[in-house]
């Protein structure tokens, strides 16, 4: 079965543009996680949608980050007139519905790298 | 305050030796998981194994194993039998309970280098 989907792989863009990153996740997988990883860097939480609940919006670095999930399936990551430190590669991530310690592992997409000029 | 933490920013180790990685984490959540991903040079995230915190044995895949002493909240992965393909960057992560959505946490990685 498919993994993880996003595109763009590579995204160059000038600052002050906007930008659109999407992801398809596994399917069947109802949780969607965005992440950003700067260079030599770990992994940064952005933003997690479950099901039809809120998402936990709670990583997002500033209001110029949005993320919307449409069907359940496909999640598009937004930013708005971007910034030189928006620089880094953003990674979405997929799992089936956690509960407790449960082991339901998170499944990473490839990424998109974003390089803001 | 930081919840994970990978010390080691980059180790070696002679092709066939077994190396361990070290990860200590700090939560007072009693339910909580912890991961540990690959990343090589491509850039992907690829899933090694899990430590949840009621598991009374320490998790074993394949030539991985995962060193899960929960007094001391640490979770050190052994890779046994290194090889060239293990090179990359090692992440350790966690999801606490409660309502924390199961978004990861993650430490900073250790950057392992095998040689031949």
């Amino acid at each position: 079965g498919a993994g993880v989907s996003q595109s763009p792989s590579n995204k160059v863009t000038e600052k002050g543009k906007d930008v659109e990153l999407r992801c398809d996740p596994i399917s069947g997988h109802t949780a969607l996680y965005w992440y950003r990883q700067s260079l030599g860097q770990g992994l940064e939480f952005l933003i997690y949608f479950q099901g039809n609940s809120a998402p936990d919006k709670s990583g997002l670095p500033s209001d110029r980050f949005s993320a919307e999930r449409t069907g359940g399936s496909v999640s598009t990551l937004t930013i708005q007139r971007t910034q030189q430190e928006d620089s880094a590669v953003y990674l979405c991530a997929s799992s089936l519905k956690w509960r407790g310690a449960s082991n339901q592992p998170q499944h990473f997409g490839d990424g998109t790298r974003l390089s803001i000029l | 305050a930081q919840k994970i933490t990978q010390t080691q920013p980059g180790m070696f180790v002679q092709e066939k030796e077994a190396v361990t990685l070290d990860c200590t984490y700090d939560t007072s959540d009693p339910s909580y998981g912890l991961f540990w991903y690959k990343q090589p040079s491509s850039g992907e995230m690829i899933f090694l194994i899990y430590q949840g915190s009621y598991d009374q044995q320490n998790a074993t895949e394949g030539r991985y194993s995962l060193n899960f002493q929960k007094a001391r909240k640490s979770a050190n992965l052994v890779i046994s039998a290194s090889q060239l393909g293990d090179s990359a960057m090692y992440f350790c992560a966690m999801r606490e309970g409660g309502n924390q959505g199961g978004k990861l946490i993650f430490g900073q990685g250790t950057e392992l280098s095998v040689k031949p």
